[in-house]
């Protein structure tokens, strides 16, 4: 089975300065993909950035980009220039494969407070 | 484009009383839904993948008598809570994914379910 860790339940970062939130994972698949969604208050689960295994290049959208370290089973995601609207819970996923079998195993989140 | 809704986004029911939670696509053929839950502060739990038009794959420890899932259609799927607790309160949230747009799951916006 596969295991997602964050290991920071809450980090606080001040305004447009940059902040790098962790996670590690185990899993014995060779193929699988990696995400970060975003919880706001609302609840309402957004899709941050995802990354293909295969795929030696790290993600990046805007203001959000990763660190996939595949020996390393590591994936964090930097936000850059942080703003008040990435307050939020900030969750790192896993999937194993695509098909219908594909389902998302959840780290535990990370708290994100951005503060002026 | 890939909009999920939830209907209700919120209710309350009496113990021992059922309640149905909907989950729709609005704009593209849902292949497969997911039906997740999330206590207070915490991951989401996956409880069960259902494809439409055939029975519903249950998480372990998920009691697939107490929670009715029901995908009829490409575009919906049911979760029934019967004989609701007090211990089943938490937010529901659904995703649905679709074979065409490959391995993304689009998340509803959630249900919080009281019982009293």
């Amino acid at each position: 089975a596969q295991t997602v860790t964050q290991s920071q339940p809450e980090m606080s970062v001040q305004e447009a300065e940059t902040v790098t939130l962790s996670c590690t994972y185990d899993t014995s698949e060779n193929n699988y993909y990696l995400f970060w969604y975003k919880q706001p208050p609302s609840r309402q689960m957004i899709l941050v950035i995802r990354q293909e295994a295969y795929k030696q290049q790290n993600a990046t959208e805007n203001r959000f980009s990763v660190n996939f370290q595949k020996a390393a089973k590591s994936f964090s995601l930097k936000i850059s220039d942080s703003q008040l609207g990435d307050t939020a819970m900030y969750f790192c996923a896993f999937m194993k494969s695509t098909g219908t079998a594909s389902k998302l195993t959840f780290g535990t989140g990370t708290r994100l407070q951005v503060t002026l | 484009g890939a909009v999920v809704s939830q209907h209700p986004s919120r209710v309350i029911c009496k113990s021992g009383t059922s309640v149905k939670i909907e989950c729709r696509s609005l704009d593209f053929q849902a292949t497969t839904m997911f039906w997740y839950r999330q206590f207070p502060k915490k991951s989401l739990m996956l409880m069960a993948t259902s494809n439409e038009g055939s029975k519903a794959t249950y998480e372990q420890g998920v009691e697939k008598d107490k929670f009715l899932i029901n995908h009829a259609s490409l575009t919906l799927s049911t979760l029934t809570v019967t004989s609701a607790h007090p211990e089943d309160s938490s937010f529901y949230i659904c995703s649905a994914k679709s074979g065409g747009r490959g391995y993304e799951q689009y998340f509803g916006p959630g249900t919080r379910l009281t019982v009293t």
